[in-house]
């Protein structure tokens, strides 16, 4: 079946260090692939998505890029600030737009 | 703008006690979802409606029960609450019942213990 595997965390990097955190995932087709972020006490948010192969999500500063030939969607940001610290959540969608998501990954940026 | 909303947000059960987690959403989205989130487990699927009237098992629906009477709401049953529910639970909405290019509304989550 479908699945989604994420770097373990927590992830600790000191301010406006970069960030990267590895997904890759096993699917039939091409299916959507996303990054949802949960801030503590919340519940998940939208970060970003890309629909098909090279196509490159953005937003706050964060990319990730839809790599059909390594089946990855790694998550990356250029400087991260103590605001981004949360978990970072990989996932894809099937049929009915259900979602499979990966385990998360704690992300701490420390001052 | 209130989006999803759940409730209550925390509830402590004792084994084989029956309670209901209340999901309303404004968005008139068609379709709803229940998650699970466990540790080192990410969210798993319980249970899916694509719109009013409809309702489909998830990845773990055993043990819960949902219905689908309004566009707004999305109730989901324990009739029986066992230890191994004891998780944080998450109702999510979209707009779109098919593909996959409309993004989950999430709500801010309950968390059931069960004793």
């Amino acid at each position: 079946g479908d699945s989604v595997t994420q770097m373990e965390g927590p992830v600790t990097l000191s301010e406006e260090a970069f960030l990267t955190i590895n997904c890759t995932y096993t699917a039939t087709g091409y299916p959507s692939l996303f990054w949802y972020v949960q801030y503590p006490g919340e519940g998940l948010q939208l970060l970003l998505k890309a629909t098909k192969a090279d196509d490159k999500g953005s937003n706050k500063g964060f990319e990730a890029t839809y790599r059909k030939e390594t089946t990855s969607f790694h998550l990356e940001k250029g400087s991260v600030q103590v605001s981004d610290s949360a978990v970072y959540f990989c996932a894809l969608a099937r049929y009915g737009n259900k979602l499979v998501f990966g385990a998360g990954t704690i992300l701490r940026v420390k001052s | 703008n209130a989006g999803v909303t759940q409730t209550p947000k925390f509830q402590v059960l004792k084994t084989g006690q029956s309670m209901t987690l209340q999901c309303a959403q404004d968005m008139n989205h068609n379709s709803m979802y229940w998650y699970r989130q466990d540790p080192g487990m990410g969210l798993r699927l319980i249970y899916y409606s694509a719109s009013e009237g409809t309702t489909d098992k998830g990845e773990v629906p055993n043990g819960y029960n949902v219905s689908r009477s309004t566009t707004e709401d999305f109730p989901l049953r324990l009739e029986l609450a066992a230890p191994s529910q004891t998780s944080v639970y998450f109702c999510a909405s979209s707009e779109g019942s098919r593909g996959g290019n409309s993004p989950l509304h999430f709500g801010n989550g309950t968390r059931l213990t069960v004793t």
